[in-house]
């Protein structure tokens, strides 16, 4: 299993530009969710997804899309880059719901300039 | 709003110096409690979940414990390899599908 993947690792974009981060997972976890961290402020939830085609804010939702087509896949969508979205983003999985361990993927240093 | 607050920020242990990191919380019913450690570079790895005051969990060099408002993760003689930032969560009752996360405490063991 090569459990959570993210995509890219490392990406700089100018500010209101578009991009999607790609997050997949291949332990068929009905829950994944999407967490940014910056320094200082711990991992901050951003959306969720509690199975395909069901999705919710978290705590920071504003200027991100999320959408689950399928179980596997949780693409997280920059509708228009902003600085303030520099951050590493951490995508996340597990079985069903944040109560079972959640399984993070290596994340996406992003560089918004 | 639920909080969670770590501390210290920072610990530095020589190998072999046992030591207690604190979390403590706020929270409408609490359903669970995490704890999770994270590497440079990478994402967390889960480490234990506890549920009711008086709980413990324990592997290897580590055990946490539950409190009404705080968790401790003990560490006894520890190794450079336990060296981490240890990140602390917390789960409310009533049906919520959403983690809070502390700022974690970052751990150094020296040899």
């Amino acid at each position: 299993n090569a459990g959570v993947t993210q995509t890219p690792k490392f990406q700089v974009l100018k500010t209101g530009q578009s991009m999607t981060l790609q997050c997949a997972q291949d332990m068929n976890h009905e829950y994944m969710s999407w967490y940014r961290q910056d320094p200082g402020m711990g991992l901050r939830l951003i959306h969720y997804s509690v199975g395909a085609g069901i999705t919710d804010q978290g705590e920071v939702p504003n200027g991100y899309n999320v959408s689950r087509s399928t179980t596997e896949d949780f693409p997280l969508r920059l509708l228009s880059a902003a600085p303030s979205q520099t951050s590493v983003y951490f995508c996340a999985s597990s079985y069903s719901g944040p109560g079972y361990e959640q399984y993070f993927g290596p994340g996406t240093r992003l560089t918004v300039t | 709003e639920d909080q969670v607050t770590q501390s210290p920020e920072a610990l530095r242990l020589q190998e072999g110096e046992s030591s207690s990191l604190n979390c403590s919380y706020t929270v409408s019913g609490l359903r669970g409690l995490f704890w999770y450690r994270q590497d440079p570079g990478k994402g967390p790895e889960f480490l234990f979940t506890l549920y009711s005051a008086g709980e413990e969990k324990e592997k290897e060099r580590l055990k946490a414990t539950l409190t009404k408002k705080e968790s401790f993760l003990h560490i006894t003689a520890p190794k450079p390899e336990d060296s981490a930032t240890y990140l602390c969560a917390v789960q409310a009752q009533g049906g919520s599908e959403k983690l809070v996360f502390g700022k974690g405490t970052k751990l150094t063991v020296n040899p």
